[in-house]
């Protein structure tokens, strides 16, 4: 079985670009879980889709980020305008609907780098 | 104050060591708790999760939780060099999870 697959696995853009991460869950995944690390801190909730919807998206730092999951099936996630302060590691994450997110399988992330 | 607290280490031990890996956290409703084990430019992978107090107990491992103090820990018996990562413990309500920010193990061989 295919795990958690995220697109792509290293990004280096300017400050003003955009960038758009993807986000394949595991397949019969309702839930499906943003994520972010920025360096030397904890990673931290961005958002969460039951299927395309979103659950909560209290973690999502300002405008500029824009999530997508058109479908219930994978996940975009837009910067646009980058910043400096958006570098980190993107994780996603998925699980079945019920298991009220606790087996939740991660991706490998996306390193974003913004220059 | 941070939800989740963890202590980066770094930890070394001897193979063959038990290995002892604590946090707490702030939340009282908080009833999952997780370990998730990381290797370098990889993604977390899920060790354990326990939900409200007690004990779970999963081969060389075993989480504890005791949610009268707010602590979580995770043991593993018998290190091993492959068990040398970063681990990640995360505690949360169901749908939302806080992590702390990850310890890191080295096993000696």
């Amino acid at each position: 079985e295919a795990g958690v697959t995220q697109f792509p696995s290293h990004s280096v853009i300017e400050k003003g670009q955009t960038v758009t991460l993807r986000c394949d869950p595991i397949s019969g995944h309702d839930n499906l879980y943003w994520y972010r690390r920025v360096m030397g801190k904890e990673i931290k909730f961005l958002l969460h889709f039951v299927k395309e919807s979103k659950q909560d998206e209290s973690g999502m730092p300002n405008n500029r980020f824009l999530a997508e999951r058109t479908g219930g099936t994978y996940s975009t996630l837009k910067v646009q305008p980058a910043e400096l302060e958006d570098s980190g590691v993107y994780f996603c994450a998925s699980s079945q609907l019920g298991v009220g997110g606790t087996e939740a399988f991660f991706g490998q992330g996306t390193r974003l780098t913004v220059v | 104050q941070k939800e989740v607290e963890q202590d980066p280490g770094p930890l070394s031990v001897p193979e063959g060591a038990i290995v002892s890996l604590n946090c707490t956290y702030s939340n009282s409703a908080f009833q999952y708790f997780m370990w998730y084990r990381q290797y370098s430019r990889k993604g977390p992978e899920l060790l354990m999760y326990t939900y409200s107090s007690g004990n779970k107990e999963d081969g060389r491992f075993t989480a504890q939780v005791d949610k009268s103090s707010k602590y979580i820990s995770l043991f593993i018996r018998d290190s091993q060099p492959s068990d040398s990562a970063t681990y990640l413990c995360a505690a949360g309500t169901g749908n939302q999870f806080y992590f702390g920010t990850g310890t890191s193990l080295t096993v000696i061989p």
